[in-house]
């Protein structure tokens, strides 16, 4: 069974630019999660989706947004990047999402460079 | 809010040392309890967890007790190995949601051959 793939693996933009990132879930797994890792702030949570609605998000601002198409596939977008939006962005998969007894897969993420 | 405090890092041990890495947590209701691992240029793997109070998680050697009465889910391996070097995250969620996970700033492990 393949894992959560994220692509790209690394990306490199410039302030004021956007930018896409793209999560496939584990196959079967219908809730999909964002998080996003720095140095600073440690790993916090964007957003997530299920059925291609979002059901929970965190504190962020409106730049920070997100989409799941029917097949669970996740992309989140991030306008107007400032350069404290580098950062590893992580996504994670998991069956239904809605219990503590459910594992959450995480992908190997993307790590976004805005210069 | 809901909130995980861990132990600072870096943390750096001799093989076969003990390891204790503090966890303590501030949160409403009963969440579930976990450690993650992150080994260098990987995502993030679930090491273990905790349901309810006075569980025991365990995985790989390393175990962790849900304390309620102290708030606390301290990690624990009596012989580290050198392949045991990575980053560990205390992390909660609440029941409610497996999704939506509070996670600690993160501990590094170095273990010296």
């Amino acid at each position: 069974k393949a894992g959560v793939t994220q692509t790209p693996r690394y990306l490199i933009k410039t302030r004021g630019q956007q930018v896409t990132l793209s999560c496939s879930p584990i196959s079967g797994h219908r809730s999909v999660s964002w998080y996003q890792q720095t140095p600073g702030q440690g790993l916090q949570f964007l957003f997530e989706y299920f059925s291609e609605t979002q059901r929970n998000k965190g504190n962020f601002p409106g730049r920070f947004s997100g989409r799941q198409f029917s097949n669970s596939r996740s992309e989140m977008n991030v306008s107007t990047l400032e350069l404290g939006d580098s950062a590893l962005y992580l996504c994670a998969s998991s069956l239904e999402g809605l219990t503590h007894n459910e594992k959450l897969f995480f992908g190997s993420g993307t790590q976004l460079s805005v210069l | 809010g809901n909130s995980v405090t861990q132990m600072e890092g870096p943390v750096t041990l001799s093989e076969e040392a003990f390891l204790t890495i503090n966890c303590t947590y501030t949160a409403t209701g009963y969440p579930s309890l976990f450690w993650y691992v992150q080994y260098p240029g990987e995502g993030l793997q679930l090491l273990l967890k905790a349901t309810k109070a006075d569980d025991k998680g365990s995985n790989k050697g390393f175990e962790a007790t849900y304390r309620k009465e102290t708030t606390s889910f301290h990690l624990e391996k009596g012989s580290v190995q050198v392949s045991d070097s990575a980053v560990y995250f205390c992390a909660l969620s609440e029941r409610s949601s497996a999704s939506k996970i509070i996670f600690g700033s993160g501990t590094r492990l170095s273990i010296r051959p």
